[in-house]
């Protein structure tokens, strides 16, 4: 049964490009939340979603970030224009139901996003 | 809203006990999560305590006092691959985990 798929594992983007991380959650789950973590800081929570539902995205900034999760496929985060205070570890992760405090997420490996 | 506390780093011996603490403020309190993250890899769940008291899984064990809005995990028998983050989390209101700092702890012969 594998676990949460993140790709790609590293990503590399020049200022003013567009990054598109994808996840696929855990067989059975379909709750996704993303996170983003930076250099010696804690996980901060970014965007929940469903499939085709956007439930919570209070922690996503509301400029150039955007995050969906289509019927079919992956999970996407997009970021447009990014800029070199985007750099950081995107984790992805999935539950089988919507309280992520009552059953444990999963997380995948994350995204490494570095910004030239 | 929920403030979650942990020290950044912490340094013990292999073979030997550690503890790491966690101290929270929350309202709509519904259990508390320890994560452990070795560097570069996921977070993976260690153990989730929603009741008062300690709660044992081999070596490692979780503690938690609601009224105090404290827990610990505790280490035994310390092996070097043992040294990774542990991270302390608890609902951030709605479905949201909200995590700690983490605490960098490293394991030395």
């Amino acid at each position: 049964n594998a676990g949460v798929m993140q790709n790609p594992r590293h990503l590399v983007r020049r200022r003013g490009q567009e990054a598109r991380l994808r996840c696929s959650p855990m067989k059975g789950h379909s709750h996704v939340y993303w996170y983003r973590q930076l250099p010696e800081e804690g996980l901060k929570f970014m965007v929940y979603l469903q499939k085709e539902n956007i439930i919570d995205e209070s922690g996503m900034p509301k400029e150039r970030f955007s995050a969906e999760f289509p019927k079919e496929g992956p999970s996407i985060l997009r970021i447009q224009q990014v800029v070199r205070g985007d750099s950081a570890a995107y984790f992805c992760a999935s539950s089988p139901g919507g309280d992520s405090y009552n059953s444990p997420l999963h997380f995948g490996n994350g995204t490494r996003l570095t910004v030239t | 809203g929920q403030n979650i506390d942990q020290p950044t780093e912490m340094t013990a011996t292999e073979g030997a006990i550690v503890q790491i603490n966690c101290t929270y403020q929350t309202s709509g309190f519904n259990g508390l999560f320890w994560y452990q993250q070795h560097a570069g890899e996921a977070p993976t769940f260690l153990s989730y305590n929603v009741l008062d008291g300690l709660e044992e899984k081999g070596r490692f064990s979780s503690f938690l006092s609601r009224s105090k809005g404290y827990s610990y995990l505790l280490l035994k028998e310390l092996q070097m691959k043992d040294s990774a983050s542990y991270l302390c989390a608890g609902p951030g209101g709605g479905n949201k985990l909200t995590f700690g700092t983490g605490t960098q702890l490293k394991v030395e012969l």
